[in-house]
């Protein structure tokens, strides 16, 4: 069972533009990471917010978390051909297994 | 850079054949992960391992998937016998400890495909 919804399931952008994707989950969380997964490759991490922390930022990716909505997301700027991938958002749910739990990602398109 | 290696890469097998993934983590660390990707889908973890012992697998199909990690190292996940249903990426991965506040690592997978 997948705990988050990630939106849009796709997005098309040309370089340059931002992007921005989002994440809602379902049950309360410890943490948030999101992940990046080029075509047919394993999935690389990029960055994790815990739930007591609201924006994060990382070289061209700035997250925020909303825990009272249960959402995150994700928005890549300046964006460049080479972000071409899909990306997850997965959670570490307080009560339950300590494991994470991946949404179904965003395929985002870069456009030259 | 150290990553974690999987093999086969690919793999092609008739339906009711037996089937073996192998994945060796990113030294010294202790947790290793195996997880189903569905095309389009996320990862669904299939077994957890804490060094050599299986800490969740309530996802496993366990009538015909087992998995192994004998010395707390490398891991084998088997599956016997294949259905059509099971073509999908395996995606190895590990990381430090086992919860959730940790990055995992992934290796490159393995995409199953069941004729």
């Amino acid at each position: 069972s997948q705990q988050g919804e990630e939106d849009p399931q796709a997005l098309s952008i040309q370089e340059g533009e931002n992007a921005t994707m989002n994440c809602s989950y379902k049950t309360s969380i410890n943490n948030l990471q999101w992940y990046r997964q080029n075509s047919g490759r394993g999935l690389v991490h990029l960055i994790l917010i815990r739930s007591n922390e609201r924006e994060k930022h990382s070289g061209r990716l700035r997250v925020t978390l909303d825990t009272s909505k249960k959402s995150s997301s994700l928005l890549i700027t300046a964006s460049r051909a080479a972000d071409t991938a899909s990306y997850f958002c997965a959670t570490d749910r307080i009560q339950g297994a300590q494991k994470l739990v991946f949404g179904q990602g965003t395929r985002l398109t870069i456009n030259p | 850079e150290a990553e974690v290696a999987q093999s086969p890469r690919y793999k092609i097998t008739e339906k009711s054949q037996a089937v073996a993934f192998w994945c060796d983590p990113i030294s010294g660390h202790a947790t290793l992960y195996w997880y189903r990707q569905i095309l389009g889908q996320g990862p669904e973890l299939l077994v957890q391992f804490q060094d050599e012992s299986v800490v969740d697998d309530s996802q496993l199909p366990k009538d015909r998937f087992s998995a192994e990690r004998l010395k707390g190292v490398d891991s084998t996940l088997k599956i016997q016998p294949a259905e059509l249903g099971d073509s999908a990426m395996y995606l190895c991965a590990s990381s430090l400890w086992g919860q959730g506040y940790n990055e995992q690592f992934f290796g490159p997978g393995t995409r199953l495909t069941v004729l």
